[in-house]
């Protein structure tokens, strides 16, 4: 079993639409969660951390059970420009190694 | 530099041959990493940084890669005696490292691209 795990999709989802990407990780120490988006034929970039409490960031928010070791991100009103590969990071205790997981890929369609 | 820095930014090689990829962290940046992505694939570890130290090797695939960092800034993977499984994207990230939020972010940079025919 990998450690982080992701619906690989594809989502295919039309403008407007709100859509949501579900995440689990196996290590129970894992400490930070976060959102990366990844254009295709692109390196990754940080698209938002994931906090206990859940956060927001425009259109995006992201939410972390620990409990059930489950992170998600929900996607409102998505945009053309919102089609890429949203990947799942978790990084252990310790020191900083962020293991990554697949990936859920989104493609927004007019 | 303003960002992470990597070359080759395409690479095809001979199975059998060594080849040698570089990255240029952020500079201040002391965590560096290496992770490798196949074609439709996530992100696989291979190796992190901690100045010139390196405290977690776990994922290099075999003893035919290894990595090194000079001057807690530039760094170089190598992999030897190349095989068509190592055919990849070669991803360098770096980070600010400590306690601080910046140690959670990675930069990337945009890869080298490495083709074993």
């Amino acid at each position: 079993r990998k450690e982080v795990e992701q619906d690989p999709g594809p989502f295919n989802v039309p403008e407007g639409a709100t859509v949501a990407f579900n995440c689990t990780y196996s290590n129970s120490a894992s400490q930070s969660f976060f959102w990366y988006r990844q254009d295709c034929r692109k390196e990754p970039k940080l698209l938002m951390s994931v906090y206990s409490s859940g956060n927001e960031d425009g259109r995006f928010t992201a939410q972390l059970n620990r409990a059930s070791q489950y992170i998600s991100l929900l996607i409102r009103d998505s945009k053309l420009s919102d089609s890429a590969t949203y990947l799942c990071v978790v990084k252990r205790g310790g020191y900083n190694k962020l293991i990554f997981g697949a990936g859920t890929r989104l493609a927004v369609h007019p | 530099g303003a960002g992470v820095s990597q070359s080759p930014s395409n690479k095809v090689t001979e199975k059998g041959k060594d080849v040698e990829l570089r990255c240029d962290p952020i500079s201040g940046h002391t965590a560096l990493y290496w992770y490798r992505q196949s074609l439709g694939q996530g992100l696989e570890f291979l190796i992190y940084f901690q100045g010139n130290s390196a405290p977690d090797k776990s994922g290099l695939p075999s003893d035919r890669f290894s990595a090194e960092r000079t001057g807690g800034s530039v760094s170089t993977l190598t992999i030897q005696r190349t095989q068509q499984e190592d055919s990849a994207v070669y991803l360098c990230a770096s980070s600010a490292s400590g306690q601080t939020s910046g140690a959670n972010v990675l930069t990337f940079g945009a890869g080298s691209r490495l083709t074993v025919l």
